[in-house]
């Protein structure tokens, strides 16, 4: 089975702190996502990497960054947090870049910044 | 642009009740994939099923059934005999292309309550 796992279920953070959610998957997938999660809004991609090193903007990428330094591990990145990034953020994998298939996801990182 | 409409923010059925969750999409390509996800309580997005934009046959995995029309641009799902466990937010989401990357777009999720 894929896993995908998430540093963590639910964090704290106060305006302005730098914080980093860490995603790690086991099935040597070569495409990671970040996604946000938002009432009504649905999932929205913030960020995609389909190679190490190798990074792509989603769909809202403002105020983030990220990471892929090996291939299991695709970091995200908030600089400077603000009360408008929290949200459930959830982390995806697939398999073969440059064809499509099914994203598998992590549990999810509930981030609330006070 | 793609886009996918889940028009049922919420549905509430009594156990054992059939029920569909509608899903319909906008694409301008001819090659695209349809997803749909479940995500229960705990949070993660549980895939059941991938559907390509050639392959129009309804497809039935125990109590649950998926009907594709391509002629409405739907990708219904069906849940037959409901039971608790299947509470939960599921989405259904489309991809375009055969290749490049896998952009999915998702629709803004159907919250189904199912109670005993």
């Amino acid at each position: 089975d894929v896993k995908v796992t998430q540093s963590s279920r639910y964090l704290v953070k106060r305006t302005g702190e730098k914080v980093f959610l860490e995603c790690v998957q086991d099935m040597d997938h070569e495409n990671m996502f970040w996604y946000r999660q938002d009432p009504g809004l649905g999932l929205r991609l913030i960020y995609f990497s389909y190679d190490v090193k190798m990074k792509e903007k989603g769909d809202i990428p403002e105020g983030y960054s990220v990471s892929r330094e090996k291939k299991e591990r695709f970091s995200l990145i908030l600089e400077s947090a603000s009360t408008n990034q929290t949200s459930m953020y959830l982390c995806a994998s697939s398999l073969a870049g440059g064809q499509i298939d099914t994203q598998y996801f992590g549990p999810g990182t509930r981030l609330t910044v006070l | 642009a793609q886009k996918v409409t889940q028009a049922q923010t919420e549905i509430s059925v009594v156990e054992k009740e059939d029920v569909t969750l509608d899903c319909v999409y906008e694409t301008r390509d001819t090659t695209y994939y349809l997803f749909w996800y479940k995500q229960p309580p705990s949070g993660e997005l549980v895939f059941l099923i991938r559907r390509n934009s050639f392959d129009e046959q309804n497809e039935i995995s125990g109590r649950y059934s998926w009907n594709f029309q391509k002629s409405t641009s739907s990708f219904n799902f069906t849940i037959t005999a409901s039971q608790v466990v299947d509470s939960a937010v599921y989405f259904c989401a489309l991809s375009e292309g055969d290749t490049g990357f896998q952009k999915l777009v998702f629709g803004t999720g159907t919250r189904l309550l199912v109670s005993p």
